[in-house]
């Protein structure tokens, strides 16, 4: 299957300090790529579709003025979360998917910890 | 109510069992499922995809019943190494490929 890198792997950071994490797809071109958030032992929540080139569509509830989203190119999606807190630490995933497949291709995620 | 549901487990199974999942939609008009395996601490990866027909992929067989809304994965002969969780996965009617996860259903296979 496709490979989806993200980086980093983990991060522990200080309250108000913003991290940034960045999706790769490293040999295929990403039309679509989708940010997830799982806390523990609860489900994989959607936080945001991202389509190269325009704005991402945010699900409900989630500010899209404290998690950032840009992908500017085919094979590249970042998500910085702005002024963390402690309640932000979590496991964010992300996925991608090309123009003509419907499986989604998913990183392998990144935890955070803010402090 | 949740769009969709599993029981959270754990199921603690001797190698060799047979074990049985089930899963729970709420949104009738979705329109594909999936099952993924998600290993502590990594990505979830998809296992398989669930036709109404049932499908089989070796030790592995998923149905799906549309009138109940009730997706289901059933593994023979457990391994030690299909330890894991497993998530159930609906792409709802209109959902241009959004993945709606439910929470999981935790197995423990021992010696």
């Amino acid at each position: 299957g496709a490979v989806v890198s993200q980086h980093p792997s983990w991060v522990i950071c200080k309250s108000g300090t913003s991290v940034k994490i960045e999706c790769r797809s490293l040999d295929f071109q990403a039309t679509t790529m989708f940010w997830y958030r799982q806390f523990p032992k609860q489900s994989l929540m959607l936080m945001a579709t991202s389509n190269e080139g325009s704005k991402a569509t945010y699900e409900q509830g989630v500010e899209k003025d404290k998690f950032l989203i840009n992908h500017a190119s085919l094979t590249l999606s970042t998500l910085t979360v702005t002024s963390a807190h402690p309640e932000d630490s979590s496991f964010y995933i992300c996925s991608a998917r090309d123009r003509f497949g419907n499986e989604q291709f998913f990183g392998p995620g990144t935890r955070l910890t803010v402090l | 109510r949740k769009e969709v549901e599993q029981d959270p487990g754990p199921f603690n199974v001797p190698e060799g069992a047979t074990v049985a999942f089930n899963c729970t939609y709420s949104n009738s008009a979705s329109q594909s499922f999936f099952w993924y395996r998600q290993d502590c601490r990594k990505e979830p990866k998809l296992l398989m995809s669930v036709y109404s027909s049932g499908n089989e992929d070796g030790r592995f067989t998923a149905q799906l019943n549309r009138a109940s809304q009730y997706i289901s994965l059933l593994i023979r002969d457990s391994k030690l190494s299909d330890s894991a969780t497993y998530l159930c996965v609906v792409i709802p009617a209109g959902g241009y490929n959004k993945l709606i996860f439910g929470a999981g259903t935790r197995l423990a296979v021992h010696p």
